[in-house]
């Protein structure tokens, strides 16, 4: 068991970028989960998937990002045309199908300038 | 939408004093679930619950399901430097088949030594 990892681990980009964070959960686990992290706050759920199909989306994901988890194994989040709000840590998160405990990885620190 | 209130804010406290904070809610949740976050990381399981009245311990850690299912708290004795971080309650509200993590604000812990 190799834990949650996400990749890469910090990012500076410009305003008006897009930028890709890849999560690769925990390998026999069927659901990932995203959630986005501000200073000062806990995390808030941002969608899951279950197996390749993603079953759930926060109205906090809005149309500038998209999720995807192909093969059902690692995940993707992108955002388009990155905006300053944007800046936060983005976490990812697995369990297994139908348990409610979940495992976090170190998360991806986006900064927009 | 549903909230958790997690209090307290803050605490510093002597190395070896014990610890207590909690989380409530105003609506029912299935699971609660600790975790704890350093700076620059993704938070860490510490203890989750399961049933409504289950008490719980990992170490010198507590943690007690409230019977309303509303509430959880969790205790840490004879705290030492290196329990610094922030602490998040977290649940899984009922009636919700995402199995998505409803996050409180968090606790932050100060250990003088």
């Amino acid at each position: 068991d190799t834990g949650v990892s996400q990749d890469p681990r910090h990012k500076i980009t410009k305003r008006g970028q897009n930028v890709t964070f890849r999560c690769d959960p925990i390998s026999e686990h069927n659901r990932l989960y995203w959630y986005r992290q501000t200073l000062g706050q806990g995390p808030e759920f941002l969608t899951y998937f279950q197996n390749e199909a993603q079953l759930e989306k926060s109205r906090l994901l809005s149309d500038r990002f998209s999720a995807e988890r192909p093969k059902g194994s690692f995940s993707t989040l992108e955002i388009q045309r990155t905006e300053q709000g944007d800046s936060a840590m983005y976490l990812c998160a697995s369990s297994r199908a139908n348990t409610d405990t979940q495992y976090f990885g170190p998360g991806t620190r986006l900064t927009v300038l | 939408g549903q909230q958790l209130n997690q209090s307290p804010q803050s605490m510093f406290i002597q190395e070896g004093e014990d610890v207590s904070m909690n989380c409530t809610s105003s609506s029912i949740f299935n699971t609660w679930l600790w975790y704890k976050q350093d700076p620059g990381e993704g938070p860490v399981l510490l203890i989750a619950l399961y049933k409504a009245g289950e008490l719980t311990s990992n170490g010198r850690l507590t943690a007690q399901f409230g019977i309303t299912r509303k509430d959880s708290f969790l205790n840490i004795s004879a705290s030492i430097p290196s329990d610094v971080g922030i602490y998040f309650c977290a649940g899984q509200p009922n009636m919700d088949s995402s199995y998505k993590l409803i996050f409180g604000s968090g606790t932050r812990l100060l250990v003088r030594p």
